[in-house]
């Protein structure tokens, strides 16, 4: 079965550190696509990146960045020197590629506080 | 270009009532997926409608149903309201069925006592 693990519940920070939130996935396919999403306090959920399972290629948008290593089925997120903003909950997906159905399983989600 | 909205913000029912919740979608979008998120949980895929047809379905049970509009805006209705249907519902919309980035609305807050 299908699984995304965020083992981290909480983290907290000091602003201008960096952090790294861990995602780790399970999937018997081989084509699949991972998500990061953040979701603020008001709650709407924001789409971060998208990534497939054919692209192993590390992905950095400005003080985001992502690292995918298929061989431990990890896809983790590193925010550097972060912000009060960057405070959310932010949630880790994966979907499957085949059929129609398309939905998106998600981990539990880690609450990012990052203090001024 | 108008992102996707939900009604209403928030709702409160007791439990057996019945409640329909909105959705517009993104303009061009075809696609609509709904979430059921409990307090300090993932969100849990309920169904997907891809002009005006469901495309696929989560594990909740058939008091939880939805229809798609031609305009491809979209209602979640539930039946028999429980205690435990208490959460934020998230409507999400996206150009086709294929694997896209979906864009969320900002939720109902569905509150059963």
């Amino acid at each position: 079965a299908q699984k995304v693990t965020q083992a981290q519940t909480e983290i907290s920070v000091v602003e201008k550190e960096d952090v790294t939130l861990d995602c780790v996935y399970e999937t018997r396919d081989t084509t699949y696509y991972l998500f990061w999403y953040k979701q603020p306090p008001s709650g709407e959920l924001v789409f971060l990146i998208r990534r497939n399972s054919f692209d192993e290629q590390n992905e950095i948008s400005g003080r985001y960045s992502w690292n995918f290593q298929k061989s431990t089925s990890s896809f983790n997120f590193t925010i550097t020197a972060s912000q009060v903003v960057d405070s959310a909950v932010y949630f880790c997906a994966l979907s499957e590629a085949t059929g129609n159905n398309r939905k998106l399983i998600w981990g539990l989600g880690t609450s990012l506080g990052v203090n001024p | 270009e108008t992102g996707v909205t939900q009604s209403p913000t928030h709702l409160i029912k007791t439990r057996g009532q019945q409640v329909t919740l909105r959705c517009s979608s993104q303009s061009g979008h075809n696609t609509v997926s709904w979430y059921q998120q409990a307090l300090g949980q993932g969100p849990q895929f309920i169904f997907q409608y891809y002009r005006e047809e469901e495309n696929g379905r989560g594990n909740f049970p058939p008091r939880f149903s939805g229809l798609q509009f031609p305009n491809y805006s979209s209602e979640l209705n539930v039946n028999a309201l429980e205690l435990d249907d208490s959460a934020l519902y998230l409507c999400a919309s996206s150009p086709n069925r294929g694997i896209n980035e979906q864009f969320f609305g900002p939720g109902t807050r569905l509150t059963v006592l």
